[in-house]
């Protein structure tokens, strides 16, 4: 299987501050990431797909980078509707398997 | 408006049987893989299992937690997909989401269901 590892488990910003998420995979993946937001007692909303491709409707201050094994979600401008729990998933092969999520906190 | 609803979710004893419903409107069912994602209480997301389409025969994945317990199958014609769940262990407690295949056969999901909740308990 395919161990998809985040870090950090948790991040403390303020608003308006650069935010970058890492995710890196046990063996090459690609470019077959995927991130997604989940806000407390709600399902996840897809983000960013392909690494770096931005879901329709997504707010443009969420990028995603890398290839490979290594991958980063950026939040260019942290608002205070980003507070939630960060996740990627890959989907090279499977299991499909997720990392272990990032709580985004606000300062 | 896409929409997924998932049903039947409840509280049954270690070793018992239930079957989750999901319920897709606003798109063409036919034409997407479905999956199933789960989360236990306070923990992360773990990929439950797959069913791809007609084309592809309606095959399916499963993780290695629940092959051989849990038969993911679909009905086209009620837009509808199924998880039967038996022999639940006290792990198998959690929030199981119905996930749509993003562009058809993606393997990443861009809509969710709202998620039922699973209790194994005793």
């Amino acid at each position: 299987d395919i161990q998809m590892t985040q870090s950090p488990s948790t991040l403390s910003a303020s608003v308006g501050d650069r935010v970058t998420i890492t995710c890196r995979a046990s063996q090459s993946i690609n470019s077959w990431l995927a991130w997604y937001q989940q806000k407390p007692g709600k399902a996840p909303n897809l983000l960013i797909y392909k690494a770096s491709s931005l879901e329709s409707g997504v707010p443009s201050r969420f990028s995603g980078s890398g290839s490979g094994t290594e991958f980063t979600l950026t939040i260019s401008s942290l608002q205070p509707d980003d507070l939630a729990t960060y996740y990627c998933q890959q989907y090279t092969d499977y299991p499909l398997t997720f990392g272990g999520g990032t709580k985004v906190e606000i300062k | 408006e896409v929409q997924l609803v998932e049903s039947g979710g409840g509280l049954v004893q270690p070793g018992g049987s239930l079957r989750l419903s999901c319920a897709a409107s606003g798109f063409t069912f036919s034409d997407y893989y479905m999956d199933w994602v789960r989360q236990a209480p306070g923990k992360g997301l773990e990929w439950v299992g797959r069913s791809r389409y007609r084309a592809k025969s309606y095959t399916t994945e499963y993780a290695a937690s629940v092959k051989g317990r849990f038969t993911i199958s679909r009905d086209d014609s009620k837009n509808s997909l199924y998880l039967q769940m038996n022999s639940l262990k006290t792990e198998d407690t959690a929030v199981y989401y119905c996930g749509r295949g993003l562009s058809g056969t993606h393997g990443a999901f861009d809509f969710w269901g709202q998620g039922a909740m699973v209790t194994v308990s005793s």
